[in-house]
């Protein structure tokens, strides 16, 4: 079975300050889609950036960009600049067939 | 395109009560997902519909828990004999075949007292 794992429960970074959330996955596939969601206090899934593993290059939305490593099953996330509404539960999810697999999430708290 | 939508927000319901959820999926969306989510956790994959049919169910979804979705538009999720372990969030999902995007609901907050 497929699992993914964030390592980090929490994180605080400064606002406009650049931080890093980390995940990492298993599995044999090697097809298959990796996402961030972001869940604010208001709960609804908001899909923030999504990386096709059979792509090389990194996804960038705006200030979100991506770091994988598909060999060492790493996908983590940086956010540039951050501001104060970033703050929220930030989850990591796989997909390779018809279900996405969601990590524990981290927390993101942004400092003024 | 209204979104995802959730019914109720919140219940909250006595142990060995019945309780039924309601998902609107945004209309041209052919499969609905549902998730559970406890606190502090990520979601976890309940079960999906595609159009009508019902094609995967989680060993979390116990004989308890139903699902249907009628004619391929929204979807209701019940739960038989409520225990205090269903306590969690129930988000809702939809998306096209062949599309990675979900759209998620607000989800339903459930309390079993």
């Amino acid at each position: 079975a497929q699992t993914v794992t964030q390592s980090q429960p929490e994180m605080s970074v400064q606002e406009a300050e650049t931080v890093t959330l980390s995940c990492t996955y298993d599995t044999s596939e090697s097809d298959y889609y990796l996402f961030w969601y972001k869940q604010p206090p208001s709960r609804q899934m908001i899909l923030v950036i999504r990386q096709e593993a059979y792509k090389q290059q990194n996804a960038t939305e705006n200030r979100f960009s991506v770091n994988f490593q598909k060999a060492a099953k790493s996908f983590s996330l940086k956010i540039s600049d951050s501001q104060l509404g970033d703050a929220a539960m930030y989850f990591c999810a796989y997909r390779a067939g018809n279900m996405l697999t969601f990590g524990g999430g981290t927390r993101l708290m942004v400092k003024p | 395109d209204t979104g995802v939508s959730q019914n109720p927000r919140h219940k909250i319901t006595k142990r060995g009560q019945n309780v039924t959820f309601r998902c609107d999926p945004i209309s041209e969306h052919n499969r609905l997902y549902w998730y559970r989510q406890t606190l502090g956790q990520g979601p976890e994959f309940l079960t999906y519909f595609q159009n009508e049919a019902q094609l995967e169910k989680s060993r979390l979804l116990s004989d308890r828990f139903s699902a249907e979705r009628p004619k391929g538009s929204f979807s209701t999720l019940e739960i038989q004999r409520t225990e205090q372990g269903d306590s969690a969030m129930y988000l809702c999902a939809s998306s096209l075949v062949g599309r990675y995007g979900y759209t998620f609901g607000s989800g339903t907050r459930l309390t079993v007292v």
